[in-house]
């Protein structure tokens, strides 16, 4: 299995909802990551996981919660989003270590908060 | 990790080469050229990377000049399936930074 999935696809939320986006791989990468990429623009780091712990966190909101349950699962929780927050979600994973190993991405949750 | 540069866009004809080039004068030696692709509304997708020789697989190849400061992509026979954003990235630690890539329209 050389994929990482991600779902839902598509959701839609109102800002006083609570839901959570959902990834998985088995390709035992120990590292992974959470991409936000608004239209025309380049996905931003959000989150990295190295070993199931919080590595990095870049300034994000707290109504952006990561978890990383095990190995093969990462989950983001989203709580009263702003429509500022409709984006396409990115997940993706690596090997840790150095920087001589690609990440596969997901192909991602397209999020619309209304 | 090293800022680069791309054109913001560039057109190819169908069958023939596309060459991508990226600038990135401030690298170190320890960072690797990374090349993804991202197909509308798609994940990004690995193409390829490289740190000092030029690198080709099924994909690409990857030409890096000798003093490491820039870089071209080649496709050597772009299709319409192919008309995508192209990234460059240099990358020295963890994190992939994404900059604002090249978005090649393969035309017929």
């Amino acid at each position: 299995d050389t994929e990482v999935t991600q779902t839902p696809k598509h959701l839609v939320m109102g800002m006083t909802n609570k839901k959570s986006l959902k990834c998985e791989q088995h390709m035992g990468h120990r590292a992974m990551y959470w991409y936000k990429q608004k239209a025309k623009k380049p996905p931003e780091l959000m989150f990295v996981y190295s070993y199931e712990k919080l590595s990095i966190n870049e300034s994000v909101p707290s109504r952006f919660s990561p978890e990383c349950p095990n190995s093969s699962l990462l989950n983001l929780h989203l709580h009263a989003l702003q429509p500022e927050d409709s984006a396409l979600y990115l997940c993706a994973s690596s090997p840790p270590g150095g920087p001589n190993y690609g990440y596969t991405f997901g192909s991602g949750t397209r999020l619309t908060v209304v | 990790d090293a800022k680069t540069t791309q054109p913001p866009s560039m057109d190819c004809a169908e069958g023939r080469a596309a060459n991508l080039p990226c600038n990135h004068s401030t690298i170190s030696g320890n960072e690797y050229v990374y090349w993804y692709r991202q197909i509308h509304s798609q994940g990004p997708q690995y193409i390829i990377h490289g740190l000092k020789n030029n690198e080709t697989n099924e994909m690409a190849s990857l030409i890096i000049t000798e003093d490491r400061k820039s870089s071209t992509l080649i496709l050597p026979h772009a299709t319409l399936r192919d008309t995508a954003v192209y990234y460059c990235i240099v990358r020295g630690g963890g994190k992939l930074i994404f900059g604002q890539g090249t978005e090649l329209s393969v035309k017929p």
